[in-house]
């Protein structure tokens, strides 16, 4: 397994331009995440996805748009870019189970982290 | 929402000392606290993780350990090692949504030979 995968590893924007950061994973997780990461921060939720046609806000989504069409991919789209969205992008995948269907199952896994996207807006 | 806070933000010990982090939240309904750990240019990866049912777990030199009523958790690393030094994150994560982990700012942990 190639576990998860980032596109590009590096890219410069200048303001205004627009941009997909590309995340795939092939776990087969239900949950997929994205971070960012300022320098010396820790990292803050942008948007999340429980699983293919859902997504939702995490803490710092002004700025950024998500879509979910399968359980492999979760693009994050930069639209309008702003220096102020320099940072380090982490996509992530964990596997949530249901009490409703695995009885007994601790519901909450690890998140696995794919190797970040290092965008610099000038 | 959940704050989390961590200390301290940096730490140095000497190889073979112990090292602690602690982390405070404040949503009593978060009920799952992975702890991460991130070298330098790398990505963060999981080390250990505690859920609200127990009190305290270990893994070799590391161990965690959770008072769910004062909401605080802590990371323990023994005998520590050079090849410990790295950023360490602490996560709460609550019962109501698995989706928001709510993450602290990061331990710079330093272990000097």
């Amino acid at each position: 397994n190639a576990g998860v995968t980032q596109t590009p590893k590096f890219r410069i924007l200048k303001i205004g331009q627009s941009m997909t950061l590309q995340c795939t994973q092939d776990m087969n997780h239900n949950y997929m995440y994205w971070y960012r990461q300022d320098p010396g921060m820790g990292l803050k939720l942008i948007y999340y996805s429980v699983g293919a046609g859902i997504t939702d806000k995490g803490e710092v989504p002004n700025g950024y748009n998500v879509s979910r069409s399968t359980t492999e991919d979760f693009p994050l789209r930069l639209e309008l870019a702003a220096p102020s969205q320099t940072s380090v992008y982490f996509c992530a995948s964990s596997y949530h189970s249901f009490p409703g269907r695995s009885p007994g199952l601790a519901p909450y896994n690890e998140q696995f982290f794919g190797p970040g996207t290092r965008l610099t807006v000038l | 929402g959940e704050n989390v806070e961590q200390h301290p933000s940096t730490l140095s010990v000497q190889e073979g000392d112990s090292a602690v982090i602690k982390c405070t939240y404040s949503d009593s309904a978060s009920n799952y606290f992975p702890w991460y750990k991130q070298e330098l240019g790398k990505r963060p990866q999981l080390i250990i993780d505690i859920r609200s049912n127990v009190g305290e777990k270990k893994d070799q030199r590391i161990a965690v350990t959770l008072n769910k009523t004062a909401k605080h958790f802590s990371l323990h690393i023994t005998e520590t090692q050079p090849e410990d030094s790295a950023v360490y994150f602490c996560a709460a994560t609550p019962g109501t949504n698995a989706g928001k982990s709510t993450f602290g700012d990061g331990t710079t942990l330093t272990v000097k030979p």
